[in-house]
């Protein structure tokens, strides 16, 4: 089982859809979670850092972290164009080196 | 200002070849690292360096050498370049090695032929 699942899609919606992308994790040691955006031939960028379990909210995302099923979702509120990237899910291993561990990313189309 | 950035974008080159890439960082952060992505999207951590000394270093074969001359460059060699080399490699910084967020550049697609 890899430590980080998440399904690589692709995933195709209508502008203004709601998205839900999620990853699952098995280790009960990993603490600090987030979402990074990659766009086409462009380095992954973080969107959203989380520690806790529960919500965190920026703009049109929202990062939510339930640590009793080990299970972390980015939701995008009124999609656009401009979302359309890989959305890749990472977590730190607090007892390895601090290592980040990846998800394999989900690819975003939004169509217009 | 880019804050992140690695040089060349491309490099095409042959098997058995040496190259390099370049990787500067202007965000004051401490940690630096090398990340390779396949063909299908999947990163992987290669090196790390902190303050120039070497923290992670991966499953790597040792045709690939991190140089750090300060914290500010990392460049990774590259000896007898292989096909399976063939990749993006990307630099990325942070600040301390612990849960500070990654900065990415935007990637060295290396293809060899």
């Amino acid at each position: 089982q890899k430590e980080v699942e998440q399904d690589p899609g692709p995933l195709s919606v209508p502008e203004g859809a709601i998205v839900s992308l999620n990853c699952t994790y098995s280790n009960s040691a990993f603490q600090y979670f987030m979402w990074y955006r990659q766009y086409s031939r462009k380095g992954p960028e973080l969107l959203m850092y989380t520690y806790s379990s529960g919500n965190k909210e920026d703009g049109r995302f929202t990062a939510q972290v339930d640590k009793s099923s080990k299970y972390i979702s980015l939701f995008i509120r009124d999609s656009q164009p401009s979302d359309s990237a890989t959305y890749l899910c990472a977590t730190i291993n607090a007892g390895n080196n601090r290592k980040l561990i990846w998800g394999l990313g989900t690819s975003l189309a939004v169509n217009p | 200002d880019t804050a992140v950035s690695q040089t060349p974008k491309y490099l095409v080159t042959q098997m058995g070849n040496d190259k390099s890439i370049k990787c500067e960082q202007n965000l004051g952060h401490d940690t630096m690292y090398w990340y390779k992505q396949d063909s299908k999207k999947f990163l992987k951590i290669m090196f790390s360096y902190n303050n120039k000394e070497l923290i992670i270093n991966e499953t790597v074969p040792n045709r690939f050498s991190p140089k750090s001359p300060d914290k500010a460059h990392l460049n990774l060699h590259i000896n007898s370049l292989e096909l399976g080399d063939s990749a993006v490699y990307f630099c990325a910084s942070s600040q301390v090695l612990d849960n500070s967020p990654l900065h990415f550049g935007n990637g060295t697609r290396l293809t060899v032929t």
